[in-house]
């Protein structure tokens, strides 16, 4: 079964505009990843966020991770429509030595 | 740096034929991962290969697909005899990581396999 689920499953923005994704997931982890997927470039990594972190940066990208409700956010802040992708959680669990689950993803749209 | 490559990108098969996918990890990368992505969900791991050992297949439907990583580099995936329901796009994905730490994976553009 999927570990991640994320929400909302579809969000549809305007250019210029902050997008925010959220996941959650069931079991403790060892680290929690987020990917992006378009038809141009497949499935590519964005930030990866260890379990004794809280809050990491990556250029327009912010994710925060809540341990104990078992949740992450992804916020993409000046949202562009190069945007537009699904967007995955992931979610690696201890000593499962690199196995990956992943959430259903969230479909942004981000309109010019 | 290259990526991970993968071929064929697309297969179109009539059910009960068999399909085999090929994989070339990034150069150095000890560990390969397959997915299946069926449409509208996230990827789900059928196997992880460490070098040319194979750490999990517990969700690789073993009486229909196969899977080998020969000298611990490129990997094949075999489906035989394929189902309807094994439409999907096969990922396949490398990652440095050696042990029980997790890593970033890179992923390759997939194989769009259709079964009719």
């Amino acid at each position: 079964s999927q570990q991640g689920e994320e929400d909302p499953q579809a969000l549809s923005i305007q250019e210029g505009e902050n997008a925010t994704m959220n996941c959650s997931y069931k079991t403790s982890i060892n680290n929690l990843q987020w990917y992006r997927q378009n038809s141009g470039r497949g499935l590519v990594h964005l930030i990866l966020i260890r379990s004794n972190e809280r809050e990491k940066h990556s250029g327009r990208l912010r994710v925060t991770l809540d341990t104990s409700k078992k949740s992450s956010s992804l916020l993409i802040t000046a949202s562009r429509a190069a945007d537009t992708a699904s967007y995955f959680c992931a979610t690696a669990w201890n000593n499962q030595g690199g196995k990956l689950i992943f959430g259903q993803g969230t479909e942004l749209s981000v309109k010019p | 740096e290259a990526g991970v490559a993968q071929s064929p990108r697309y297969k179109i098969i009539e059910k009960r034929q068999s399909v085999a996918f090929w994989c070339n990890p990034i150069s150095g990368h000890a560990t390969l991962y397959w997915y299946q992505q069926i449409l509208g969900q996230g990827p789900k791991l059928l196997i992880q290969f460490q070098n040319n050992g194979v750490v999990d297949d517990s969700q690789l439907p073993k009486d229909r697909f196969s899977a080998e990583r020969l000298k611990g580099v490129d990997s094949t995936l075999k489906i035989q005899p394929a189902k309807l329901e094994d439409s999907a796009v096969y990922l396949c994905a490398s990652s440095p990581e050696t042990g029980r730490r997790s890593y970033e994976q890179y992923f390759g553009p997939g194989t769009r396999l259709t079964v009719t």
